[in-house]
């Protein structure tokens, strides 16, 4: 079976700081992992996902993500955050034998000051 | 825009009361999924479709069914809400690509339900 882990489950960051969210997970074979944002009052978005290749992926709004297949981890990062960055993060993992199934870690609910 | 679209965004019922919430997409997507999500918590996978291929979580409760008549439209019946079931109701797509798993889910806004 399939698990993720994500750490912090509420972050509180100034405007500017830098943004490095854990993401850990639990999956003897090849995965493909995601992390989706979800804006106040908002659906869950795609910020970005890795399949194969670069094990840094770059998404949009400038978040990138670092697969690290030795630590089984895949942390969000984000040099700069903004107070419209405020939103609360999950991280996902689909494992290449586990069909279409995501499985959803806990989230991290980011609150940034301005 | 093609997009996946949730009617209502927000649901009354009361308890006991069989209520179906609808999710339809423009994606074309052979893949349809129904997650609940409570307050603070992750989406929890209910069940999904694969085509006509209906897949039941094991931890589903009987309480929720679902039906897709085509490849556009899927609903989420609930026979009897209990005060537990009040959350937010999330429908996803996906079309898996070649080497099966290797597939994005795209959200709709979801459906916000509240049992009196």
């Amino acid at each position: 079976a399939q698990s993720v882990s994500q750490h912090n489950h509420h972050v509180i960051l100034s405007e500017a700081a830098s943004l490095e969210l854990g993401c850990n997970y639990s999956y003897g074979g090849t995965v493909n992992l995601f992390w989706y944002v979800q804006y106040p009052g908002q659906h869950l978005q795609l910020l970005l996902k890795y399949f194969s290749g670069d094990p840094l992926v770059k998404g949009i709004k400038g978040f990138e993500a670092e697969f690290i297949k030795s630590k089984f981890s895949f942390n969000l990062r984000k040099p700069s955050v903004q107070w419209s960055d405020t939103a609360e993060y999950f991280c996902a993992v689909n494992g290449n034998n586990a069909g279409n199934m995501l499985t959803f870690g806990g989230g991290t609910r980011l609150m940034v000051k301005p | 825009d093609a997009m996946v679209i949730q009617n209502p965004r927000y649901q009354v019922t009361q308890f006991g009361k069989p209520v179906t919430l609808s999710c339809s997409q423009t994606l074309n997507h052979n893949v349809m999924y129904w997650y609940q999500q409570k307050s603070s918590q992750a989406p929890k996978l209910l069940f999904h479709y694969y085509d006509k291929d209906f897949n039941n979580e094991a931890d589903t409760p009987d309480n929720f069914q679902s039906r897709r008549p085509n490849t556009s439209f899927c609903f989420l019946d609930i026979r009897s809400p209990g005060l537990g079931d009040a959350a937010m109701y999330l429908c996803a797509t996906s079309s898996p690509g070649t080497s099966g798993a290797r597939e994005t889910q795209y959200f709709g806004p979801g459906t916000r339900l509240l049992v009196l």
